[in-house]
């Protein structure tokens, strides 16, 4: 396995289940993200986790939880969904010391849906 | 202020055409300019980044013309080929962590054959 890589690549859920999305990197990063991906909107950050540390997007709803256990692992945890959460949820990783601090290497994303 | 202005939303060029996506800042604290390629069912990923100290920079068939005082900059594909068509997204880091990375909406690009 190498870069990022997320499941499942796609998910269906009511919006009374709880599920979650996981994310893996294979480069080494120290820092690792969520990004929501809507249709004709900017990328919107959701979590940050660098050094374990964690910072947030004060505007994204509780009932997205992020857990991030080591530097190589990331999950997003999702409960009482609603149908406007449907997206492509992105994870990324970077290297924040360096010469190329800022790039983000992202996975293929998790298709989202909620009923 | 933190927002990042694209344009167009989508766009169709002939192929060899060159084609142009324009984008504009408001934060003169931001630091670095990278552009992002997504294909679908793909990830975005780093195509090319300029940082305000040059004016343009160019990596095979894709450059970048940056003018600070405008605050704006562009993403200029010569000889579009139809393996160019995706998703481009311009973005502007204001600091030191990738964390302050502020995206564009997006540009959908099509190269007709």
């Amino acid at each position: 396995e190498t870069g990022v890589t997320q499941t499942p690549r796609h998910l269906v859920m009511g919006m009374t289940n709880k599920k979650s999305l996981k994310c893996e990197q294979h480069l080494g990063h120290n820092a690792m993200y969520w990004y929501k991906q809507s249709a004709k909107k900017p990328l919107e950050l959701m979590f940050v986790y660098s050094l374990e540390e964690r910072v947030e997007n004060n505007s994204v709803p509780s009932r997205f939880s992020p857990e991030c256990p080591n530097s190589s692992h990331l999950f997003l945890h999702l409960h009482t969904l609603q149908p406007e959460d449907s997206a492509l949820y992105l994870c990324a990783s970077s290297q924040l010391r360096g010469e190329n601090t800022g790039e983000l290497f992202f996975g293929e994303g998790s298709r989202l849906t909620v009923l | 202020q933190q927002q990042v202005k694209q344009s167009p939303q989508s766009l169709i060029v002939q192929k060899g055409g060159i084609s142009i996506i324009n984008c504009a800042y408001e934060n003169t604290a931001f630091d670095y300019f990278p552009w992002y390629q997504q294909f679908p069912g793909k990830g975005p990923a780093l195509l090319i980044a300029i940082r305000p100290d040059v004016s343009e920079k160019k990596e095979g068939r894709f450059t970048i013309s940056f003018n600070k005082s405008a605050k704006q900059f562009s993403l200029h594909i010569m000889d579009s080929q139809p393996g160019d068509s995706a998703t481009y997204f311009c973005a502007a880091r204001g600091g030191s962590s990738a964390s302050k990375i502020i995206f564009g909406s997006g540009t959908r690009l099509s190269i007709r054959p």
